[in-house]
């Protein structure tokens, strides 16, 4: 079946570093989407992507949909003690008809 | 719009003991998911609806677990009988198309 892999699993930054997690489908994915879950919290949605190349900015987080439609990318600049939390991508496939989760990556942000 | 609704927000149950989780999607949504999230396992599907009729319950743990959708704005997710290992958080989400909209998750201790 479809999976999905996001590493790295853990980071730890200091205030002020860059954060980049990164999405790998094994398969061709009609669309993607990201979503945030703070400490305690529930998965909360922050964007989707659906062409192939896309790149989208939310202020300091930007969004890259990989030109084969497998990958995705998420960075932070300059991060804040507010990003931290876990990030997940989902990736939907037409054929499954359903989003795979992948299994986050934790950012912890050292003030 | 409330957003999704779950009850309990935690339950304390002893093994053997019957547990219902409760859900209301949001409004006009049609799809309707189950999730559960543990440290070991992450976010794992274990049932989708669409349009109140299961579609895919391949994630569901095992013959102890059922869920139902008995209209558009209700669903139950029940386990019996209930086992320490099934202690996690179970969320529920609800869908017009993409993205997902969680509800903030039940917490379930079987002790």
């Amino acid at each position: 079946g479809q999976q999905v892999m996001q590493i790295p699993q853990y980071q730890h930054v200091q205030e002020g570093e860059d954060f980049t997690t990164y999405c790998n489908s094994s398969t061709t994915l009609s669309n993607i989407q990201w979503y945030k879950q703070r400490p305690g919290g529930h998965p909360v949605f922050l964007i989707q992507l659906v062409k192939s190349g896309e790149v989208k900015k939310q202020k300091r987080l930007t969004f890259q949909f990989g030109e084969a439609k497998k990958n995705s990318s998420l960075h932070i600049t300059a991060t804040q003690t507010t990003d931290v939390g876990t990030y997940f991508c989902a990736g939907f496939n037409t054929n499954a008809g359903k989003s795979t989760f992948g299994d986050g990556t934790t950012l912890t942000v050292k003030p | 719009d409330a957003g999704v609704i779950q009850s309990p927000r935690h339950e304390v149950t002893e093994m053997g003991q019957e547990v219902t989780l409760r859900c209301k999607p949001i409004s006009g949504h049609n799809s309707l998911f189950w999730y559960r999230q543990t440290m070991m396992r992450g976010l794992e599907l274990l049932i989708y609806f669409n349009n109140n009729v299961p579609i895919d319950d391949s994630g569901m743990p095992e013959d102890r677990f059922s869920a139902k959708m008995p209209n558009a704005s209700f669903s139950t997710l029940k386990i019996q009988p209930s086992e320490p290992r099934d202690s996690a958080v179970y969320f529920c989400a609800s869908s017009l198309g993409r993205p997902l909209f969680f509800g903030s998750g039940t917490q379930l201790s079987v002790l």
